[in-house]
């Protein structure tokens, strides 16, 4: 069975932190997606990866940065993390050919 | 760019009746896919059904069918003998061929009232 799995469900952190927020799929997926959602916004693009070390901004890339080391593990970084960055993040993989993207759970993250 | 517009924030029906669930998209391209996704309140997303634009039959998936409308750029969700378990966040997603990215639209809660 298909599994993305996000490192924690819930995060707390305070402002000017650098914040990491790790996924894991077990699909030997290509792609890989950050999205964060907010209520009335539904979900925004904030980057994707389609292969190991590659990777391409999305709708709203700003005060976010990604590495993909490993095929399987995408890490989305807040390098300095704001209160605007309070925010569900879900992580996504999907194969190549335009197939259905497979999500995981979501870290609800709150910055103080 | 593409945008995806769900026009119903909020819907409440009872068990065991049908819904139907909007979403209306703009693009100029003449190949793409669409998505319905579910949210339960547990949060995960999971596919509903997925439709390909040169496809003229609508998808169907057990009691979950679409309407897909390609002049009018229409792509409704209809749930039949609606459950308990449809409760949920329901998302219509866009995507160009040959782009692996989803567009989303900002979604609408369902209720299914016992």
């Amino acid at each position: 069975d298909v599994k993305v799995t996000q490192s924690s469900r819930y995060l707390v952190k305070r402002t000017g932190e650098k914040v990491f927020l790790e996924c894991v799929q077990d699909m030997d997926h290509e792609n890989m997606f950050w999205y964060r959602q907010d209520p009335g916004l539904g979900l925004r693009l904030i980057y994707f990866s389609y292969d190991v070390k590659m990777k391409e901004k999305g709708d709203i890339p700003e005060g976010y940065s990604v590495s993909r080391e490993k095929k399987e593990r995408f890490s989305l970084i807040l390098e300095s993390a704001s209160t605007n960055q309070t925010s569900m993040y879900l992580c996504a993989s999907s194969g190549q050919g335009n197939q259905p993207q497979h999500f995981g759970d979501g870290t609800r993250l709150s910055i103080l | 760019a593409q945008t995806v517009t769900q026009s119903q924030p909020e819907m409440s029906v009872q068990e065991a009746e049908t819904v139907t669930l909007s979403c209306t998209y703009d693009t100029s391209e003449s190949n793409y896919y669409l998505f319905w996704y579910k949210q339960p309140p547990s949060r995960q997303m999971i596919l509903v059904i997925r439709q390909e634009a040169y496809k003229q039959q609508n998808a169907t998936e057990n009691r979950f069918s679409v309407n897909f409308q390609k002049a009018a750029k229409s792509f409704s969700l209809k749930i039949s003998d609606s459950q308990l378990g449809d409760t949920a966040m329901y998302f219509c997603a866009f995507m160009r061929a040959g782009n692996e990215k989803l567009t989303f639209g900002t979604g609408t809660r369902l209720t299914i009232i016992p």
